[in-house]
């Protein structure tokens, strides 16, 4: 079993529509959570971190994450066409170096 | 944020030779830098943790003397995959993490190098 695991998609959502991506994991090491969008060919860009459990808002993103059931979310309200790309969550242990763990990328296409 | 620059961005290869991807962080410094590779569709998957000054750390399955990394100096860590092999074709991604204070480690990542081998 993958320790992080992500539903690989493609999602395909109509303009303006609210997108809800996931991942779950098995550690309960894990303690900081990323959301990286990453567009064709190129690396990953950070998009947001949180380190608790709760809900993070930056513009039209909101970083949801449930310790307790190790499950992890990104919402993109009024989704646009340059959201499109693929979306990564990314997790790293507390106190074993600079390690991230990623899930496999969630394909996703926001329609005009 | 800072800057990860790697070259080159895209190389086709001859199967049997060898090819060399540099990875610099451009405005701070790197003692440690990551190796990723990804396929298709596929996720980053760590390769090795490059450290400057020493020998690099190989994930499990990773062919040390296959994928020979070099990280000479604190902004500049190469990888050069040796006798390459059309099954080595994939996108290639270094990351190097902040130095700053923070309490997750943000990394940068460079832009990727596509390497093809004939």
């Amino acid at each position: 079993q993958k320790e992080v695991e992500q539903d690989p998609g493609p999602l395909s959502v109509p303009e303006g529509a609210i997108v809800s991506l996931n991942c779950t994991y098995s550690n309960s090491a894990f303690q900081y959570f990323m959301w990286y969008r990453q567009y064709s060919r190129k690396g990953p860009e950070l998009l947001m971190y949180t380190y608790s459990s709760g809900n993070k808002e930056d513009g039209r993103f909101t970083a949801q994450v449930d310790k307790s059931s190790k499950y992890i979310s990104l919402f993109i309200r009024d989704s646009q066409p340059s959201d499109s790309a693929t979306y990564l969550c990314a997790m790293r242990k507390v106190n074993t170096g600079n390690q991230f763990y990623f899930g496999t990328g969630t394909s996703l296409t926001v329609i005009p | 944020g800072a800057v990860v620059s790697q070259h080159p961005s895209w190389v086709i290869c001859k199967s049997g030779t060898s090819v060399k991807i540099e990875c610099r962080s451009l405005d701070f410094q790197a003692t440690t830098m990551f190796w990723y590779r990804q396929f298709p569709k596929q996720s980053l998957m760590l390769m090795a943790t490059s450290n400057e000054g020493s020998k690099a750390t190989y994930e499990q399955g990773v062919e040390k003397d296959k994928f020979l990394i070099n990280h000479a100096s604190l902004t500049l860590s190469t990888l050069t995959v040796t006798s390459a092999h059309p099954e080595d074709s994939s996108f290639y991604i270094c990351s190097a993490p902040s130095m700053a204070p923070s309490s997750y480690n943000e990394q940068f990542f460079g832009p990727g190098t596509r390497l093809t081998v004939l």
